[in-house]
This record gives C-alpha cells, structure tokens and sequence, in this order.
C-alpha cells in the first residue's frame, strides 16, 4: 500500500483536459511544498514532469501543470495528446527521516 | 548532460546480497546527491535512499537495515547493497540524480531488473 492516493485510471480525449489526484496527510503533502510529479511509459524509466508543486523543468511543455491544495496535489494535463498516455506517480517530501513518499500510479489512456 | 547507468547481475539467489553500480557520465558524482529506487513487476515505484560524496546518507526506514551505499570518486560511480534478499525483493532497479533544492529526481538510468530466484 502506496504512502500516497492515486486514481488507478484516469481517461480522457485528444484535446481534453484531465486532472490526477494525489492524497497524502500533513506530514507530506500538506506539510511541505515538495511534490513532483514522473511520467513513465512502458519499459521506460520514470521522467520529471512537475517539482515543487508547480515548476517546470526545462523542455517539459506548459500542458503540464501541477497544483495543491491541503493534502491533495494535483497534475493536470490539457490539450491530451496521443503521447501523453503512460503511468503517472506523484512523490512528496516527507521529512529528514522518510524522505519521499510516492504514490501508487495512476495509468492515463487517451481515448 | 548527466547520464546515468545502471549494472550488476540480473540474477540474485535467496538470503544472498544484491549489489548494483550506476555510472555517471556527463558531470561528477562528487556534485550532487544520488538516489536509488525500485519498481516490482506491474507496482509502483519505491525509493531505496539516497548518498552524497560527503558521506551523508538516509535510507528508506522499511529497507534501512539491509541497505548500503558508497560512492567511489575515482570511478565516477555509486553503488547499492541490499542483503537477505527474498523474492519480494525482485524489481526493476533505478539510480537517479536528485535535483538542486532536494525532494525530486531530475536524472534517471534506464533501470536494470533483478531477480531473486534459487
């Protein structure tokens, strides 16, 4: 059992928009505002798409954005492209002694 | 550009230590901290811990008393050591840089699957 709450699925069509959940408590999530976000497409490794809550790396296109509010963070994807279908996990800060936590990944299809 | 890539055997046996090496390419092991996680077949990702060049270390406390990392300077590598390795134990294995400001990894390897089995 993951640290952190995920959707198992989430859908959505070319264009569209979706929005993944990520429940922690006040001792991750809530507590800090050191969330990130990976894409991972099968049989590849992890990629950061959002850290901090909301940053960008660089090249990772503007579609991606992520938020918070209380306990939950947020990645919300817009203008979906075929591309954009994979796996995505949410990490937090978790203090000095556990670090990180994940979450248990949500698999976004793109109908 | 940092790069990083993982090696080690594919095939661990039962009760014996799991022991893998990333090599970084593109930057020094001596500038940043290093992360390891671990992905089980068809689960979710797990980080191990992570290893700065100065020594400071911090383990996953669930794995913490089976788990070594070291880095060598002279090699641009580092390492992980998990022992008593059981079959629960088998996992797509990752290093990653972790980003400037902490809580992220900004670099991954493409990740090496181990497996336990006798």
């Amino acid at each position: 059992q993951s640290a952190l709450t995920q959707p198992r699925s989430v859908s959505g069509s070319p264009g569209q928009s979706v929005t993944i959940s990520c429940t922690g408590t006040s001792s991750d999530v809530g507590g800090y505002n050191y969330v990130s976000w990976y894409q991972q497409h099968p049989g590849k490794a992890p990629k950061l798409m959002t850290y901090d809550v909301s940053k960008r790396p660089s090249g990772i296109p503007d579609r991606f954005s992520g938020s918070k509010s209380g306990n939950t963070a947020s990645l919300t994807i817009s203008g979906l492209q075929a591309e954009d279908e994979a796996d995505y996990y949410c990490c937090s800060y978790a203090g000095s002694y556990t670090y990180v936590v994940f979450g248990g990944g949500t698999k976004l299809t793109v109908l | 550009q940092v790069q990083l890539q993982e090696s080690g055997p594919g095939l661990v046996k039962p009760s014996e230590t799991l022991s893998l090496t990333c090599t970084v390419s593109g930057g020094s092991v001596s500038s940043y901290y290093w992360s390891w996680i671990r992905q089980p077949p068809g689960k979710g990702l797990e980080w191990i811990g992570y290893i700065h060049y100065s020594g400071n270390t911090n383990y996953n406390p669930s794995l913490k008393s089976r788990v070594t990392m070291s880095i060598d300077t002279s090699k641009n590598q580092f390492s992980l050591k998990l022992s008593s390795v059981t079959a629960a134990d088998t996992a797509v294995y990752y290093c990653a840089k972790i980003g400037s400001g902490g809580a992220r990894m900004d670099v991954w390897g493409q990740g090496t699957t181990v497996t336990v089995s006798s």
